[in-house]
């Protein structure tokens, strides 16, 4: 099904642990993006892609690093975990124009930092 | 700066009745509205978008939202809810072109009474 994929859907690390996530879109969207859920906050940006070549940051960067690999795939680097960065992550995908319906969601990786 | 607030964290109605969920934004330029629904352990699904014309939009599932520009609001609204709504609803505010950096409220989450 045509979408977007995260991997892993579930994670625990360590304090000071290292780990990257993956995120794939198949629908030949331009811009994707990383988000991170947290109760009562809604959803914050991480950093985004707004074309395969180009990232840049959003409303909450610190501690996180990206790579467009190429026009499918974008992935998140935490460096060096910590706890406050436990929390629910999203990758998004979008289109521009008022053609495009918005972001496409993944499913979310569920992250937790002891 | 952009901004979405989402003024009620947590609403219960009764099955059969009808909805109202409340958006109020901050944006600079014509804002490019949204709403969002999360089930519970999944990502967000887009249920309905106003970028300009006729400001009443009809959405998915039997939702409307209502662009009011002289309150900055863009609230949903549904006639009569089912149980299956119960959910976390996301409202957003963007650009549509270049990067879709879109700003996301709060969230409400809906209880519904059987």
């Amino acid at each position: 099904n045509a979408g977007v994929t995260q991997t892993p859907k579930f994670q625990v690390l360590k304090t000071g642990q290292s780990m990257t996530l993956q995120c794939a879109q198949d629908m030949n969207h331009n811009s994707m993006y990383w988000y991170r859920q947290d109760p009562g906050m809604g959803l914050r940006l991480i950093y985004y892609s707004a074309s395969e070549g180009t990232t840049d940051k959003g409303e909450v960067p610190n501690g996180y690093n990206v790579s467009r690999l190429n026009k499918r795939e974008f992935s998140l680097r935490l460096e060096s975990a910590a706890p406050s960065q436990t929390s629910v992550y999203f990758c998004a995908s979008s289109d521009i124009g008022e053609g495009s319906y918005g972001y496409t969601f993944g499913s979310g990786t569920r992250l937790t930092v002891v | 700066a952009q901004s979405v607030t989402q003024p009620d964290i947590h609403i219960t109605v009764s099955e059969g009745a009808s909805l109202e969920l409340r958006c109020n934004y901050s944006y600079g330029a014509t804002p490019y509205l949204f709403w969002y629904v999360q089930s519970p352990g999944q990502g967000l699904q887009l249920l309905l978008k106003y970028f300009s014309g006729d400001t009443l939009v009809q959405g998915i599932k039997g939702f409307e939202a209502e662009f009011k520009r002289s309150q900055s609001s863009f609230n949903l609204r549904k006639p009569s809810v089912h149980w299956s709504d119960a959910a976390e609803y996301f409202c957003a505010v963007g650009s549509l072109w270049g990067a879709q950096k879109l700003v996301f409220g709060q969230g409400t989450r809906l209880t519904i009474n059987p």
